[in-house]
């Protein structure tokens, strides 16, 4: 397959645990992008690399979360401390960026339900 | 400052009959815009893109959309709505101009309803 992969798929967690999800994005990919689902509502943007340059993070993203991409190909987003309020989809796209093209392909998520 | 408003949070439509979903954007340069639709426990599925060709776009599936300036508004249509239509839409809008790149701006999505 490839597309962007995302593991786990599913991952239930204890609150004040930490948890770490995993993105293969698109292998000639050079942005990858994180985002935040919550029911009934819209992707919410985190963060995103280009190449393994962390370029730009939205005011969502507090300092019990942190990304990387070390060698600009996957990445992986880590929640420390887990509230319930971490509840949510977290989804990881791709895209190879070009001027005035930006066309990014998106992964399936992955459900994180904090208890 | 980039964003995106959906104008309904929910349409119902009857099978064969048009379907128009509604998205409205605020972009300080030159938009890329985008239409994403996602189906139950699936993944987001690009369904067209304007980047500063043709003001009408046409996608997958049968859609299309026209990009309106003077309107800042980019709506997506479909002359007959199918059964397999129903999911939840996404406009979305993307700063084209800035080279050093800013994210894609989600709206908070239209669920389309297909009746029989």
């Amino acid at each position: 397959d490839t597309g962007v992969s995302q593991n786990p798929r599913h991952k239930i967690t204890k609150r004040g645990q930490n948890v770490t999800f995993r993105c293969d994005p698109i292998s000639e990919h050079n942005r990858l992008y994180w985002y935040r689902q919550t029911l009934g509502q819209g992707p919410e943007f985190l963060t995103y690399f280009q190449n393994e340059a962390q370029l730009e993070k939205s005011r969502l993203l507090s300092d019990r979360f942190s990304a990387e991409r070390p060698k600009g190909s996957f990445s992986t987003l880590e929640i420390q401390r887990t509230e319930q309020g971490d509840s949510a989809m977290y989804l990881c796209a791709s895209s190879l960026f070009r001027s005035r093209e930006n066309e990014a392909f998106f992964g399936q998520g992955t459900r994180l339900t904090v208890v | 400052a980039q964003s995106v408003t959906q104008l309904d949070s929910h349409v119902s439509v009857s099978e064969g009959t048009p379907v128009l979903l509604r998205c409205n954007y605020s972009s300080s340069y030159s938009p890329s815009l985008f239409w994403y639709v996602q189906h139950p426990n699936k993944g987001l599925q690009l369904l067209l893109k304007y980047t500063s060709a043709a003001t009408l776009v046409k996608g997958i599936n049968g859609f299309e959309a026209e990009f309106k300036k003077s309107e800042t508004s980019f709506h997506l249509t479909k002359p007959s709505a199918h059964m397999s239509d129903a999911a939840e839409y996404f406009c979305v809008v993307s700063d084209r101009e800035d080279q050093a790149g800013t994210a894609l701006i989600f709206g908070k999505g239209t669920t389309l309803s297909v009746s029989s």
